[in-house]
Parts: structure tokens; C-alpha cells; sequence
């Protein structure tokens, strides 16, 4: 079992939709929990981060993070065709060098 | 303000040719990685560096070799390529070793045949 798993997709919406993306992971010491979002051909960009549990929003996204069920996600509301790109979490522990695992990342297609 | 900036954007080497991909920070982040990342594989560490003169392996080092000089450049340099090397290398910056702070460049791309 890999420690961050997540579904490659393509999940493809139409412009509007509500979209959520996750993932799940097994290292019950992981207490950073973030979102990136990377444009074809371009490198990763932060879009959200949360530390612990609990929700985070900033504008139409929302970050949510379950520890007990170790299960992440990040919600896209009024979904635009901008929104289309790949959406990889991350995530680490407290302590040490704070160095994140990836997970593979949900490309993500919203259609006009 | 440039961020992270990486040359070249694209290569292609033949199988046992070496080359250095360079990057460069003008945010004066201590730390700094170099990253692979494989279609549908997501991120893996190569290397990385928590200040001048000081490197670390990640991941999956074999293959490649990493000096920091200055604050501001992290070159990767690969010796004697090979097709498994052929992937997109990404170099990221942050200014403390919190994951939420990372700045990544817009990568090179690398062919090896």
C-alpha cells in the first residue's frame, strides 16, 4: 500500500459543478496536509494548506482533512474551465525535515 | 521578482552523456529540492539542501549528483544517462523546510535515447 493514494482520474465536470477531489493516506504521523495545482506543462502551485484536522476556505475552494478516517479533500465550488489542471496532495510530518509526500495527482477537466 | 528559474526547458541526450540542469532562486530560500516527476507517478525527492554546502539524498538519488555553492543555485547533475532518467525534473525553494512554502520552477524536460 502506497503511503498517499490518489485517483489519477481524468474526472471530467461540466463548468459549474461542484467538485471534489481526495485522497487517503496511511502514516498516521502526517500533520501538514496540502494542495497543489499544476498546469499542463508548468510546475506545481500551493492552493491551499491546512495543519491537523479540520476545514480551510479560501474562495471557492475548500480543504478538509479527516484524520481519523486519514482521508483528505479538496472541494471546487462553481467549477470554472480555469479550474481545469492536475490537483496533487502532499502532506508531512511535524518535526525532522518536513519533507512531503506526493500523491500522484487527479487531473481534473471542466468542460464549458 | 523572477521566483525559481530552470534552464534549460527542454533536452534531449543520447544513453552515457552527462549534463546539468541548472536552477536558480532570487527569494534567498534556505532550502531547496530537486524533484522528478514520471506521468501519472506524481512527485519523488532526488535531492535536496537545507542551506550552502550542506545536501541531503531523498528518494531516488542514484543516478544524480547535486553541490550548493551559493544560496541562490542548486544545480542536478546527471552522468551517463539513461532511458530511465528521461522524465520532468522540477527544482523547488522555500524559505524554511514547511512544505507550504514551496516556490517550484517550471521545470525541464529531459529526454534520454
Amino acid at each position: 500500500q502506497k503511503e498517499v493514494e490518489q485517483d489519477p482520474g481524468p474526472l471530467s465536470v461540466p463548468e459549474g459543478a461542484i467538485v471534489s477531489l481526495n485522497c487517503t493516506y496511511s502514516n498516521s504521523a502526517f500533520q501538514y496536509f496540502m494542495w497543489y495545482r499544476q498546469y499542463s506543462r508548468k510546475g506545481p502551485e500551493l492552493l491551499m494548506y491546512t495543519y491537523s484536522s479540520g476545514n480551510k476556505e479560501d474562495g471557492r475552494f475548500t480543504a478538509q482533512v479527516d484524520k481519523s478516517s486519514k482521508y483528505i479533500s479538496l472541494f471546487i465550488r462553481d467549477s470554472q474551465p480555469s479550474d481545469s489542471a492536475t490537483y496533487l496532495c502532499a502532506m508531512s510530518e511535524t518535526g525532522g525535515s518536513y519533507i512531503p509526500t506526493f500523491g500522484r495527482g487527479t487531473s481534473l477537466i471542466v468542460h464549458p | 521578482n523572477a521566483g525559481v528559474t530552470q534552464t534549460p526547458k527542454f533536452r534531449i541526450l543520447k544513453i552515457g552523456q552527462s549534463m546539468t540542469l541548472q536552477c536558480t532562486q532570487d527569494m534567498n530560500h534556505n532550502y531547496m529540492y530537486w524533484y522528478r516527476q514520471d506521468p501519472g507517478m506524481g512527485l519523488k525527492l532526488i535531492y535536496y539542501s537545507v542551506g550552502a554546502g550542506i545536501t541531503d539524498k531523498g528518494e531516488v538519488p542514484n543516478g544524480y549528483n547535486v553541490s550548493r555553492s551559493t544560496t541562490e543555485d542548486f544545480p542536478l547533475r546527471l552522468e551517463l544517462a539513461a532511458p530511465s532518467q528521461t522524465s520532468v525534473y522540477f527544482c523547488a525553494s522555500s524559505p524554511t523546510g514547511q512544505t507550504y512554502g514551496y516556490t517550484f520552477g517550471s521545470g525541464t524536460r529531459l529526454t534520454v535515447v
